[in-house]
């Protein structure tokens, strides 16, 4: 049974381009989150998504930030027109329904 | 809204000891889980244990264990027999059923094993 995947493992991107990040959850799960790790510190809640909707997005950004949850496909965390601020790791989580979050790899962004 | 604090940034022990984490909580959901996350130099974020609030026994996952005191809102892990591969951060996290279904973290304990 894979376990939640993300890519790309790491990401380099200039300021002002675009950054995409992918997570495909365990076989079964069907709720995903987003959480972002700032260097020497904890986990920060971004989103919350289920199939096609957005559950709880009151971590996020209120601009240059989006998710999305397709019906086929993976989830999405989108960064528009990047700065330093957003180097950080990325991790994505899924779970069932009000169960424990498992993990992916995480995706480490880099903005130079 | 939940908080979790976890007052001790480093702790260190020998090899084969017995180390406690501490981490307290606010919350005034009724039903909610509380984890211990590891997460090692590569950055992944590894489920050590799970503590249901409505349960009273501690939970107890081989050499870890919790203990849970409730009315005092603290959640501390116990690790037994420490060995190198604990050495690592450590978060504890809180997970309301009732409301906003997202781990709150605190913010982090880094252990080191001294061999």
């Amino acid at each position: 049974n894979a376990g939640v995947m993300q890519n790309p493992r790491h990401l380099v991107r200039r300021r002002g381009q675009e950054a995409r990040l992918r997570c495909s959850p365990m076989k079964g799960h069907s709720h995903v989150y987003w959480y972002r790790q700032l260097p020497e510190e904890g986990l920060k809640f971004m989103v919350y998504l289920q199939k096609e909707n957005i559950i709880d997005e009151s971590g996020m950004p209120k601009e240059r930030f989006s998710a999305e949850f397709p019906k086929e496909g993976p989830s999405i965390l989108r960064i528009q027109q990047v700065v330093r601020g957003d180097s950080a790791a990325y991790f994505c989580a899924s779970s069932p329904p009000r169960k424990t979050q498992y993990f992916g790899p995480g995706t480490r962004l880099l903005v130079l | 809204a939940q908080t979790v604090t976890q007052s001790q940034p480093e702790m260190s022990v020998q090899e084969a000891e017995t180390v406690t984490l501490s981490c307290t909580y606010d919350t005034s959901e009724s039903d909610y889980y509380l984890f211990w996350y590891k997460q090692p130099p590569s950055r992944q974020m590894i489920l050590v244990i799970r503590q249901e609030a409505y349960k009273q026994q501690n939970a107890t996952e081989n050499r870890f264990s919790v203990n849970f005191q409730k009315a005092a809102k603290s959640f501390s892990l116990k690790i037994s027999d420490s060995q190198l591969g604990d050495a690592a951060m450590y978060f504890c996290a809180h997970y309301s059923l009732g409301g906003a279904q997202k781990l709150v973290f605190g913010q982090g304990t880094r252990l080191t094993i001294n061999p």
